[in-house]
């Protein structure tokens, strides 16, 4: 089946310090990859749409100018946030869309802690 | 507007009992829906999906899943529940507009 991966699996940061998140789709190409934030024992909150080759498209609420995105081929999206602060701590989780199958696949996620 | 609703945040049953996972969705045009599993740590693996064809979907690990659109319903279903079972279970819905709508999830205990 399809695989996506993220990188790292876990970060601690300091507070103030920027830390990037990578997205890969390792055995099909997506143009659409996603990213989510989720708090403990709670729902996946959508907080942006990658799209390969343009500018992402922000969730009402989201920061764009703090959680950048980039997506720059066909296999690669990902996540930078900058000047992190400790409200910043959360798991972050990236999907990538297959069009041929019109599913989503989700990588295995990245544990954010800001001290 | 396209939502999903869970009844129930936590679901518990005992090793080889039924497991029903409910699931209600609301949508304007015919949808794509899905149930996803979540272990601890990790990210969301895809149970199964809907896509119009098949009312009756028929997913890994022994799940499966029926849409009813006359109920709004895509309740996911298993006739043995196994230790292994134990996780969170999101239902999903997307309009064919590339995002995915979850629900609040279910948190399924198995107890032995």
């Amino acid at each position: 089946g399809a695989v996506v991966s993220q990188h790292p699996s876990w970060v601690i940061c300091k507070s103030g310090t920027s830390v990037k998140i990578e997205c890969r789709s390792l055995d099909f190409q997506a143009t659409t990859m996603f990213w989510y934030r989720q708090f403990p024992k709670q729902s996946l909150m959508l907080m942006a749409t990658s799209n390969e080759g343009s500018k992402a498209t922000y969730e009402q609420g989201v920061e764009k100018d703090k959680f950048l995105i980039n997506h720059a081929s066909l296999t690669l999206s990902t996540l930078t946030v900058t000047s992190a602060h400790p409200e910043d701590s959360s798991f972050y989780i990236c999907s990538a869309r297959d069009h041929n199958t019109d599913t989503q696949y989700f990588g295995p996620g990245t544990r954010l802690t800001v001290l | 507007a396209q939502s999903v609703t869970q009844l129930g945040s936590h679901v518990s049953v005992s090793e080889g009992a039924l497991v029903l996972l409910r699931c209600n969705y609301s949508s304007s045009v015919p949808p794509y829906l899905f149930w996803y599993v979540q272990y601890p740590n990790q990210g969301l693996q895809l149970l199964l999906k809907y896509t119009s064809a098949a009312t009756l979907v028929k997913g890994i690990n022994g799940f499966e899943a029926e849409f009813k659109k006359s109920e709004t319903s895509f309740h996911l279903t298993k006739p043995s529940a196994h230790m292994s079972d134990a996780a969170e279970y999101f239902c999903a819905v997307t309009p064919r507009s590339d995002k995915l709508i979850f629900g609040t999830g279910t948190r399924l205990q198995v107890f032995p």
